[in-house]
């Protein structure tokens, strides 16, 4: 059971460049979320789906895109990467509803933007 | 809105020392409540949770109870150990309306435990 896969692990990109952060989950949950971690600031909500098809924005949504065409699959994209957006991000996912309430992590992906 | 304080660190300790890591929290309603650790280069994983006052939620010998007159959360070990040694996180989930699926994170506080 992989759990949370993020990929990449480590990524450098330049300032203006684009890319998409890549996370996928085998455990059918329907929600999923992108954190970002930075020092002193703990984690930040990005953006979250509760479901394929529905997303919405999180605490700092912007420069981010996501989208959310099946349940596995949930990526960010940086559509012009900027110094700011150097981070730590992960990816989490978690049953809908219930008395289940645990988030599930990816090991997540260190982001520099020079 | 919802917010999480917790202490600030970092937090060092002898192995079998006593920890105490405190949160507080403000939120609408009757949030649940979790502590979340993260070992080095990993992501975070669930440690303990609590959905009700005067809960206690228990974990690897970690503890946690929801004082909702006090609106706190603090985690306490009795004896820890150099595996210990980690980031924790406090966080709560708040039960009404278009917040229902977000949780808010504290700042997290690092803890080294030395043998």
């Amino acid at each position: 059971n992989a759990g949370v896969t993020q990929t990449p692990k480590f990524q450098v990109l330049k300032t203006g460049q684009s890319m998409t952060l890549q996370c996928a989950q085998d455990m059918n949950h329907e929600y999923m979320s992108w954190y970002r971690q930075d020092p002193g600031m703990g984690l930040r909500l990005i953006h979250y789906s509760v479901g394929a098809g529905i997303t919405d924005q999180g605490e700092v949504p912007n420069g981010y895109n996501v989208s959310r065409s099946t349940t596995e699959d949930f990526p960010l994209r940086l559509l012009s990467a900027a110094p700011s957006q150097t981070s730590v991000y992960f990816c989490a996912s978690r049953d809908r509803g219930g008395s289940n309430e645990k988030l599930f992590f990816g090991s997540g992906t260190q982001l520099s933007v020079l | 809105g919802n917010s999480v304080t917790q202490m600030e660190g970092p937090v060092t300790l002898s192995e079998e020392a006593f920890l105490t890591i405190n949160c507080t929290y403000t939120a609408t309603g009757y949030p649940s409540l979790f502590w979340y650790v993260q070992y080095p280069g990993e992501g975070l994983q669930l440690l303990l949770k609590a959905t009700k006052a005067d809960d206690k939620g228990s974990n690897k010998g970690f503890e946690a109870t929801y004082r909702k007159e006090t609106t706190s959360f603090h985690l306490e070990k009795g004896s820890v150990q150099v595996s210990d040694s980690a980031v924790y996180f406090c966080a709560l989930r708040a039960r009404s309306g278009g917040s229902n699926y977000k949780l808010t994170f504290g700042k997290g506080t690092l803890l080294t435990v030395n043998p």
